[in-house]
């Protein structure tokens, strides 16, 4: 099946800074990516959808000025957490789709901790 | 609004059978899925179904789904200790580039 990899895989930063997830494709295309958090025992909520080359759609209640999301290859997209807090700390999946698929292929999370 | 419904625990005994239950509001799903998710790790596709379909089998794996009722089953014949994990039900909404709206998760023991 397809493979869509996160980096880093776990994170730890102090409140105030910024930190960038990576999530890439790496044997297809990704027309679409999105985004996705999950809090400790719950289920995953979409933050964000974004296509190559445009803007993300954000869901209702996500901040666009905080979660910054960049798509800007078919291969890559980037989640920015900008003034990371520690109600930031959280398990975020992305996860990637062609055009011609059916299945959203998930990478493996990244574990954010803000202290 | 969507929302899809989950039990929350399962916990069966090796070779036993397991069957993981599922319900979703929203009858425009054209796609439901299961996704498996073992601990610190991303989800992992195991199946999924079209709404215009009654079941799908694959290996253990088997999907039953239940248009009328809302209702979406995944049973795991022979469950091993290896499928303990969470499974989550998820639907699409809005056609195959729908974003999906996933359950809690079941956390599935396996008792040796």
């Amino acid at each position: 099946g397809a493979v869509v990899s996160q980096h880093p895989s776990r994170v730890i930063c102090k409140s105030g800074t910024s930190v960038k997830i990576e999530c890439r494709s790496l044997d297809f295309q990704a027309t679409t990516m999105f985004w996705y958090r999950q809090f400790p025992k719950q289920s995953l909520m979409l933050m964000a959808t974004s296509n190559e080359g445009s803007k993300a759609t954000y869901e209702q209640g996500v901040e666009k000025d905080k979660f910054l999301i960049n798509h800007a290859s078919l291969t890559l997209s980037t989640l920015t957490v900008t003034s990371a807090h520690p109600e930031d700390s959280s398990f975020y999946i992305c996860s990637a789709r062609d055009s011609r698929a059916l299945e959203q292929y998930f990478g493996p999370g990244t574990r954010l901790t803000v202290t | 609004g969507e929302d899809v419904e989950q039990s929350l625990f399962l916990s069966v005994r090796e070779g036993d059978s397991s069957v993981i239950n599922c319900t979703y509001t929203d009858s425009s799903s054209t796609y439901l899925y299961w996704y498996k998710q073992e601990p610190g790790a991303g989800l992992q596709l195991l199946t999924y179904i079209f709404s215009n379909m009654d079941m799908k089998q694959d290996q253990r794996l088997t999907v039953l789904l239940n248009k009328k009722d809302k209702h979406l089953s995944l049973r795991i014949a022979d469950t091993q200790t290896g499928d303990s994990a969470i499974y989550f039900c998820a639907e699409s909404i809005g056609g195959s580039q729908g974003n999906l709206i996933f359950g809690k998760g079941t956390k599935l023991s396996v008792k040796p």
